[in-house]
């Protein structure tokens, strides 16, 4: 069965810090990968896809990037956090990007900018 | 309606009533429509795909209906159990992209 970690769980980092969160994937082959970010008081936002190795898009602007160095690991980045970094980030996968196909949650971490 | 909206925000129900929320998403370019569920602690879990207008599904007590033309979807639960406690998210697909709703957080008390 197919299973996907997210770590670590918290975080809790200073203004201007770096930051590198990590997902993985196991039990599958060439999944899509997705990093969601909720901030406070706001839905679930998608911040970045990937459909294959180095292959990273990006859905909206911001202070973060994306990389994907193996086919089942998708590694969040900021090399300075802002406040407004802070949320709880969710690292998903698909089997394929058809639009019946179930996005599968990880655990999630719980970012905390100060 | 260019964003996916969910309503009521919350809900506090008693153990027993059936009770539903509504997803409005836009109608143009509609892809498919995902409910999950989300519980405290836990990573938000697929309920629902739906595709075609007028479909519902059923998973126990939970069901779903899907008009596609005036862009919304209803979630019913009945007889809600207090393990049914969780925030209900619905997203709707463009490209690749789920866009989620703020969701639903429903309450359930014995």
């Amino acid at each position: 069965s197919q299973t996907i970690h997210q770590w670590p769980a918290t975080l809790v980092q200073p203004v201007g810090s770096p930051l590198s969160l990590e997902c993985t994937v196991e039990g599958t082959s060439n999944p899509n990968l997705y990093w969601y970010r909720q901030a406070a008081g706001r839905g679930l936002q998608l911040l970045f896809y990937s459909v294959g190795i180095g292959q990273i898009s990006s859905e909206v602007p911001q202070n973060l990037s994306a990389s994907r160095p193996q086919d089942r690991q998708f590694i969040l980045s900021s090399k300075k956090l802002l406040l407004s970094d802070s949320g709880f980030y969710l690292c998903a996968w698909s089997a394929t990007g058809s639009s019946t196909d179930t996005q599968y949650f990880g655990p999630g971490t719980r970012l905390t900018v100060l | 309606i260019l964003n996916v909206e969910q309503s009521p925000q919350s809900l506090h129900v008693q153990e027993g009533d059936s009770t539903n929320f509504t997803c409005s998403f836009p109608s143009s370019n509609f892809y498919a429509l995902h409910w999950y569920r989300w519980e405290t602690a836990k990573s938000p879990e697929a309920l629902f795909v739906m595709t075609l207008n007028g479909d519902e599904k059923k998973k126990g007590r939970i069901s779903a209906t899907l008009n596609t033309k005036e862009g919304y979807s209803y979630l019913y639960i009945k007889g809600s159990q207090p393990e049914d406690s969780a925030t209900y998210l619905c997203a709707s697909l463009s490209g690749y992209a789920l866009n989620f709703g703020k969701g639903t957080s429903l309450l359930v008390t014995p």
